[in-house]
């Protein structure tokens, strides 16, 4: 079973413009996880939060989290033709190694 | 170093046949994970293993599914008497230790059961 839910499932922007996507979970988690994957194969860690983090950046990523509401938001600022990939949020509920619960991902076209 | 490998990229079988899917880890790493993913979903976690053990397989779906690492190294999958809902790109991840989070995927192996 899939715990996320990302929001929206498809998002097409102009290049250069902020893209926003979201992530909802159902249980309790110990760290929430990005990833992105081009043309369906592997997947590429972006960025790790841990549940007692709000906020976290790494260069034009910026993820936050919220356990009251069991979300989180990844934003991608300046996007670039190459940030077009599928995204996923992953929940893990241990503590280090996990097997991580994903999301059905948001779908993201960067229009130049 | 090199990153997570798989293979075969592509293994096209029939119905109830066995097949074993590879997955060679980044040297070092002592958890690996196998993944399976459906068109247009996320990946959904199988098991888990740490060093030779497999520390979590709550994700298999059934007995016909199996998965070994005998060294602590190189992984296999086992899927026997396939079915076409077996259809799918199966994933396998590592990560550095028990402690560390961040897994590393491999590009996958697409099984087609016709």
């Amino acid at each position: 079973s899939q715990q996320g839910e990302e929001d929206p499932q498809a998002l097409s922007i102009q290049e250069g413009e902020n893209a926003t996507m979201n992530c909802s979970y159902k249980t309790s988690i110990n760290n929430l996880q990005w990833y992105r994957q081009n043309s369906g194969r592997g997947l590429v860690h972006l960025i790790l939060i841990r549940s007692n983090e709000r906020e976290k950046h790494s260069g034009r990523l910026r993820v936050t989290l919220d356990t009251s509401k069991k979300s989180s938001s990844l934003l991608i600022t300046a996007s670039r033709a190459a940030d077009t990939a599928s995204y996923f949020c992953a929940t893990a509920t241990g503590g280090g190694a996990d097997g991580l619960t994903f999301g059905k991902g948001t779908h993201l076209i960067i229009q130049p | 170093g090199a990153g997570v490998s798989q293979t075969p990229s592509n293994k096209v079988t029939e119905k109830g046949k066995y097949v074993e899917l590879r997955c060679d880890p980044i040297s070092g790493h002592t958890a690996l994970y196998w993944y399976r993913q459906s068109l247009g979903q996320g990946p959904e976690f199988l098991i888990y293993f740490q060093g030779t053990g497999a520390a979590d397989d709550s994700g298999l779906p059934n007995d016909r599914f199996f998965a070994v690492r005998p060294e602590g190294s190189v992984s296999t999958l086992k899927i026997q008497r396939t079915e076409r809902g077996d259809s799918a790109v199966y994933l396998c991840a590592s990560s550095f230790n028990e402690v560390v989070a961040e897994q590393f995927f491999g590009p996958g192996t697409r099984l087609t059961v016709l």
